[in-house]
C-alpha cells in the first residue's frame, strides 16, 4: 500500500521553463511533507518542506504547494537550471501522541534539465 | 556534504551471512535513522533511534537489528542474508526525535550474491 505515490517516474524540461514535479498521498495523518534531491552516488538532500496547515512554501526558485483536499502536491522550480537534474523525492511525516514516525516516501521523479 | 558519515561504501557478501553498517550522525544530532532503497520498493524507513534508544519501527524485518552507541553512532545489523536484502542502505540524522529535517549520508551498497 503505497502511500506517497509520484506517478511520473521522469520529466524532461527546457533550462529557463518552469518544472513542476507532482505528488499525491493517501494518509491523513501526515503533518509534514518533504520534497528531497538526489544526485547519483549521495544520499537524498533535503530541499523544502510544508506543514499540513499551510498551502505554500517558498524558498527562493523552489515552491511547494499542497492541496489538502485533494491530498496533492506540488514542487515548481521557477528557472529551471542544468543543476537541478536529479532524481527528486516527495516524502511525508505522521507525528503521534508518541512521537514522529521515519519519513514515507514516494518512488521518486527524475527530472532532466535540457539545454 | 551533509555531515553523516557511513561505512562502508561497498559491500559484496553471499546469501547466509551476516554484516554490519556502520553510521555517524551529523555533530550534535541525537537521532539516526536507517532506510532501505531497493530498485522495486523505492525508500523505505526501517528503524529509529534516539540517544540511545529504541524510537520508531518501520519495515525491518527480524533479521535485521540495529542499536544506537553512547557516542550516538549506530549500527544496522543483516543477518541470514538473502539475495532480497540486496539494496542502498542510508542512515540519516536529526536535532531531535521529533524533527522532521533529515539529513542523509552517501548509503552503503550492499550486493548479495
Amino acid at each position: 500500500d503505497q502511500q506517497v505515490k509520484q506517478n511520473s517516474p521522469s520529466l524532461s524540461v527546457q533550462e529557463g521553463r518552469i518544472s513542476i514535479l507532482n505528488c499525491d498521498y493517501t494518509n491523513s495523518m501526515f503533518d509534514y511533507f518533504l520534497w528531497y534531491k538526489k544526485y547519483p552516488a549521495e544520499g537524498p538532500t533535503f530541499l523544502i518542506s510544508i506543514s499540513s496547515i499551510k498551502d505554500k512554501n517558498e524558498d527562493g526558485r523552489f515552491t511547494v504547494f499542497l492541496n489538502k483536499s485533494a491530498k496533492h502536491l506540488s514542487l515548481h522550480i521557477v528557472p529551471s537550471q542544468p543543476g537541478d537534474s536529479a532524481v527528486y523525492f516527495c516524502a511525508a511525516r505522521v507525528f503521534s501522541g508518541g512521537g514522529a514516525d521515519g519519513l514515507t516516501f514516494g518512488k521518486g521523479t527524475h527530472l532532466i534539465i535540457q539545454p | 556534504d551533509s555531515g553523516v558519515t557511513q561505512t562502508p561504501k561497498h559491500l559484496i557478501t553471499a546469501t547466509g551471512q551476516r554484516v554490519t553498517l556502520r553510521c555517524s550522525p551529523r555533530s550534535g544530532d541525537l537521532s539516526v535513522y536507517w532506510y532501505q532503497q531497493s530498485l522495486d520498493q523505492g525508500l523505505q524507513f526501517l528503524i529509529q533511534y534516539y540517544n540511545g534508544e529504541e524510537r520508531a519501527k518501520g519495515n525491518i524485518l527480524e533479521r535485521f537489528s540495529a542499536q544506537q552507541f553512547p557516542d550516538l553512532h549506530s549500527e544496522l545489523n543483516l543477518s541470514s542474508l538473502e539475495l532480497g536484502d540486496s539494496a542502498l542502505y542510508f542512515c540519516a540524522s536529526s536535532v531531535n526525535g521529533d524533527s522532521y529535517e533529515q539529513y542523509f549520508g552517501p548509503g552503503t551498497r550492499l550486493t548479495v550474491t
